[in-house]
């Protein structure tokens, strides 16, 4: 099956911004959906398709895809994006599965 | 507006089973695609199976193939997640969660997109002697 690769952590200082990528194969086929956790809580969608935003998710978060490579933008993080992100797609590789990356810790400094 | 309200957390046996159950208000199951997610303590996301939209099937992840049955009941709008001889790798948080589907026609083609919304708060299960 495929597999989306994230980087474990990443950092960014209050206010500047910062991208998060989620790289594989299947995202040539599926856009990514994206997910922020917090400690103790269940994940909360951020972004899906093409770059769209659910009701109740601030501007500053934003999403893009090149290739094999999508992209969570937070233009302005704030203390409170300081979580757990995770990228998620359909699998291209010919299982009808559904696939998650391994996450990434931001941590706002 | 679709909520997603789970059963409470379960401590379990190794080689004994668990049924999570899934409420859902503000729908009706039938118009939904309820799927399972697990994550294990200071772990990731792992996708557990569901039903797929595209071609009105429950798909299993191949690693829980012939231990996990998804079912529903339609009366109750409930759905429930059940696992079969539980080990100590499967203590985990198991979420429900809704896959969303849309279509966009662009010049380029059709794309379909997916996304997991909302989820439900999470089942701790705990599988120890």
């Amino acid at each position: 099956s495929s597999e989306l690769t994230q980087d474990p952590a990443v950092s960014v200082a209050l206010g500047q911004t910062v991208r998060i990528t989620c790289q594989g194969d299947s995202l040539r086929s599926y856009y990514a959906s994206w997910y922020q956790q917090k400690p103790g809580q269940a994940p909360v969608l951020v972004i899906y398709g093409k770059n769209n935003r659910p009701s109740g998710i601030p501007d500053r978060f934003s999403g893009s895809s090149s290739g094999n490579t999508a992209s969570l933008t937070i233009t302005g993080a704030q203390a409170e994006d300081e979580a757990d992100y995770y990228c998620n797609s359909r699998d291209s590789s010919g299982n009808p599965d559904w696939v998650f990356g391994g996450g990434t810790k931001l941590t706002v400094l | 507006q679709v909520q997603l309200v789970q059963s409470g957390a379960e401590v379990k046996k190794p080689g004994a089973s668990v049924k999570v159950s899934c409420k859902v208000s503000g729908y009706t199951l039938t118009e939904l695609s309820m799927h399972w997610v697990r994550q294990a303590p200071g772990k990731g996301l792992e996708w557990m199976g569901g039903f797929d939209p595209e071609d009105g099937e429950t798909i299993y992840a191949q690693k829980f193939q012939g231990r996990v049955t998804m079912t529903e009941d339609t009366s109750t709008d409930t759905a429930y997640m059940e696992l079969s001889s539980l080990r100590s790798e499967d203590t985990a948080v198991y979420y429900c969660a809704t896959v969303n589907r849309s279509i966009m026609i662009t010049f380029g083609g059709v794309i379909v997109m997916f996304w997991f919304d909302p989820w439900g708060q999470g089942t701790l299960v705990t599988v120890s002697s």
